[in-house]
């Protein structure tokens, strides 16, 4: 079973660029979340969707911050403009369903800006 | 709110040890308890998961507890090796919410 796959793996941009980062979860799974993850810390939930609609996106700062999942199936997470505090590592998550089921992570893009 | 915290924030210690690395959360409703390894640049890798109602969970060197009424989990890793080296997340399931809330992790290295 092939896992959670993130594109790209390592992007650099300067402040105030925008960036987007891919995400295709595990086949058949309905929940897909985006985590943000700054050195040092735990990653710290973003948005979760389940299939194509949002269920959580308390912790998104919608100013800069966006997400997608057309069709329920791949995500896209996009920052615009950015700012030296978004550096960290964008994680992307995938579950059978809502709730309490276990969460299969992918690799994570790294962010750096500059 | 939930709050998860990892004690301590790093350990080095020689290989063969037996060790145990601490997590405590502050809502005990929770549905589960997770650990994870992290490996550097890498995503999270699931080691173990704790449903609420379990006192306990074994895979293979690693021995995972939890006492959710005191707001506690320890993770035990016997006859440590090298490759153990990585950094490990403990995170909660919280009930109401449903999200996975992460401690800081504690960084582990094992020396040869």
């Amino acid at each position: 079973e092939a896992g959670v796959a993130q594109s790209p793996r390592y992007k650099i941009i300067e402040k105030r660029q925008s960036v987007a980062f891919w995400c295709n979860p595990i086949s058949g799974h309905a929940t897909l979340y985006w985590y943000q993850q700054i050195l040092g810390q735990g990653p710290k939930l973003l948005i979760q969707f389940q299939n194509n609609g949002v269920v959580d996106d308390s912790q998104l700062p919608k100013d800069r911050f966006s997400a997608e999942r057309l069709k329920g199936v791949d995500s896209t997470l996009k920052i615009q403009p950015a700012k030296l505090e978004d550096s960290a590592v964008y994680l992307c998550a995938s579950s059978l369903k809502y709730g309490p089921y276990e969460q299969y992570f992918g690799p994570g893009t790294r962010l750096t800006v500059t | 709110k939930q709050e998860v915290t990892q004690i301590p924030a790093a350990l080095s210690v020689p290989e063969g040890e037996n060790l145990v690395l601490n997590c405590s959360f502050t809502d005990s409703a929770i549905y589960n308890l997770q650990w994870f390894r992290q490996d550097p640049g890498k995503g999270l890798t699931s080691l173990l998961l704790i449903q609420s109602s379990q006192r306990e969970q074994t895979s293979g060197r690693l021995n995972a507890s939890l006492d959710k009424s005191s707001g506690r989990s320890t993770l035990y890793i016997a006859a440590s090796q090298p490759g153990d080296s990585a950094t490990y997340l403990c995170a909660v399931m919280t009930q109401g919410a449903q999200k996975l809330v992460f401690g800081q992790g504690t960084r582990l290295t094992i020396n040869p």
